[in-house]
C-alpha cells in the first residue's frame, strides 16, 4: 500500500519558520519527482513546489519563491518544505504528492497557520 | 502562467442524472511531446483530492466508467454518467503542459439535488 504522510505543520508567527517532511513507504521513492501542494481552508488548490528524482531541478510558484526550499533524502525516503519568512497567506493544508504535477498518490495534509 | 477556468463553480444534480464540468485554459495545453497534460481530480468532504482522469482522457485505476474526460486545445470537460451519492465533492481541473507553475481551476463544488 502506498502512503504518504507528512508532518511538521502548526502554528506559527508572521516571519516565522516550519519545516514541513512527507515520508513515503509502498513506492520507489526515488523514481520520482514529487510535489508540495496546498489549500486555504474552503479554498482551492495551489501548486507550491516540486523537485526532480535526484534534487538536480526545483522549482516554485512565485509567491514562495525566495522563502520556501524544496528538498529530498531519497535514502530515507523523506520529501521536505522549509518554509521561512512564513506570512499569513502561507496559512493552509499542504499536501505532498507524487509526482512532477501531482498524480494519483497524495497525503492527507498537514496545517501549516500563520499568526500571531 | 496559464490560467483555468472552470463551469459551473456549482452544480447541483439529481442523483441517476449526468453531470458535465467545463475548464478553459487561456493558452493550448498541447505539449510539442504530443500528449496533452490535462488532468482532473475529485475532493470528497474532508479528504485529499485524488486524481479521476490524466492526459484530458485517461482514467486513473479504480475510477468507475461513469467518469470521462474529453477535449483539446483550450477546452476540456469532465462527464458524469449517472451521478451517483458518493461524487459529492469539489472538481479540479490542472494543467501540467505548461509550467512552472502547475496551475489548477478554482474548482467545481457537485451537491445532489
Amino acid at each position: 500500500e502506498v502512503q504518504l504522510v507528512e508532518s511538521g505543520g502548526g502554528l506559527v508567527q508572521p516571519g516565522g519558520s516550519l519545516r514541513l517532511s512527507c515520508v513515503v513507504s509502498g513506492l520507489s521513492f526515488s523514481n520520482y519527482w514529487m510535489s508540495w501542494v496546498r489549500q486555504v481552508p474552503g479554498r482551492g488548490l495551489e501548486w507550491v513546489a516540486n523537485i526532480k528524482q535526484d534534487g538536480s531541478e526545483k522549482y516554485y510558484v512565485d509567491s514562495v519563491r525566495g522563502r520556501f526550499t524544496i528538498s529530498r533524502d531519497n535514502a530515507q525516503n523523506s520529501l521536505y518544505l522549509q518554509m521561512n519568512s512564513l506570512r499569513g497567506e502561507d496559512t493552509a493544508v499542504y499536501f505532498c504528492a507524487r509526482g512532477q504535477g501531482p498524480d494519483e498518490y497524495w497525503g492527507q495534509g498537514t496545517q501549516v497557520t500563520v499568526s500571531s | 502562467d496559464v490560467v483555468m477556468t472552470q463551469s459551473p463553480l456549482s452544480l447541483p444534480v439529481t442523483l441517476g442524472q449526468p453531470a458535465s464540468i467545463s475548464c478553459r485554459s487561456s493558452q493550448s495545453l498541447a505539449h510539442s511531446d504530443g500528449s496533452t497534460y490535462l488532468n482532473w481530480f475529485q475532493q470528497r468532504p474532508g479528504q485529499s483530492p485524488r486524481r479521476l482522469i490524466y492526459k484530458v482522457s485517461k482514467r486513473d485505476s479504480g475510477v468507475p466508467e461513469r467518469f470521462s474526460g474529453s477535449g483539446s486545445g483550450t477546452d476540456f470537460t469532465l462527464k458524469i454518467s449517472r451521478v451517483e451519492a458518493e461524487d459529492v465533492g469539489v472538481y479540479y481541473c490542472m494543467q501540467g503542459t505548461d509550467w512552472p507553475p502547475i496551475t489548477f481551476g478554482q474548482g467545481t463544488r457537485l451537491e445532489i439535488k
